[in-house]
């Protein structure tokens, strides 16, 4: 079975750009949640999609913003970056019912 | 406020012995929590979950241990290997809300 699969793995944006980050999760598993990891904040929750629908949000400015597809692949925008914007961006998948979250590898974003 | 906390950043330990990692918690409303292992560069990967109704769990050389009245857990890792080398993260989750919250994890370093 496939894992949770995130694109791209590494990108570089320039201060104020906007970017979208992309997310497949493990066949089968229709929630989808993104967490931001910096070295100063750690693992930090973003959102959670649940058949197209955000049930949950972190404490995260409106820049950043994310949506679910009918295939439970879950994309993930931030508008107007800036530099503290700068991590490492996972997506982690769950089935229905289940607590155990299971991460994909991550995409590194660098504003410069 | 931190209600998920791993007070020691960094833990060294000698091959085939015991590596004991401890995570603090502070709201009750935590009823499962999880532990992850992640290398750099990579998302972290699942290892072992305990609800809060038990007070143990064992998987293969992973031991979780909870203690509610302290709310406190800690993950037994034996013998160690320096395969286990890797930054350990302790997460929690509780109620209706799957959010998963993390402590700022403990770097390993077993030994050869």
């Amino acid at each position: 079975k496939a894992g949770v699969t995130q694109t791209p793995r590494y990108l570089i944006k320039t201060r104020g750009q906007q970017v979208t980050l992309s997310c497949s999760p493990i066949s089968g598993h229709r929630s989808v949640s993104w967490y931001q990891q910096t070295p100063g904040q750690g693992l930090q929750f973003l959102f959670e999609y649940f058949s197209e629908t955000q049930r949950n949000k972190g404490n995260f400015p409106g820049r950043f913003s994310g949506r679910q597809f009918s295939n439970s692949r879950s994309e993930m925008n931030v508008s107007t970056l800036e530099l503290g914007d700068s991590a490492l961006y996972l997506c982690a998948s769950r089935h229905q019912g289940g607590t155990e979250a299971f991460f994909g590898q991550g995409t590194r974003l660098t504003v410069v | 406020d931190q209600q998920v906390k791993q007070n020691s950043p960094s833990l060294s330990v000698q091959e085939g012995r015991i590596s004991i990692l401890n995570c603090d918690y502070t709201n009750s409303m935590f009823d499962y929590f999880l532990w992850y292992k992640k290398y750099p560069a990579e998302g972290p990967t699942f290892l072992i979950s305990i609800s809060s109704i038990k007070d143990k769990n064992e998987d293969g050389r992973f031991t979780v241990f909870l203690n509610k009245s302290a709310k406190h857990l800690s993950l037994h890792i034996v013998p160690s290997q320096p395969g286990d080398s890797a930054v350990y993260f302790c997460a929690a989750t509780g109620g209706s809300n799957y959010k998963l919250t993390f402590g700022k994890g403990t770097l390993l370093t077993v030994n050869p």
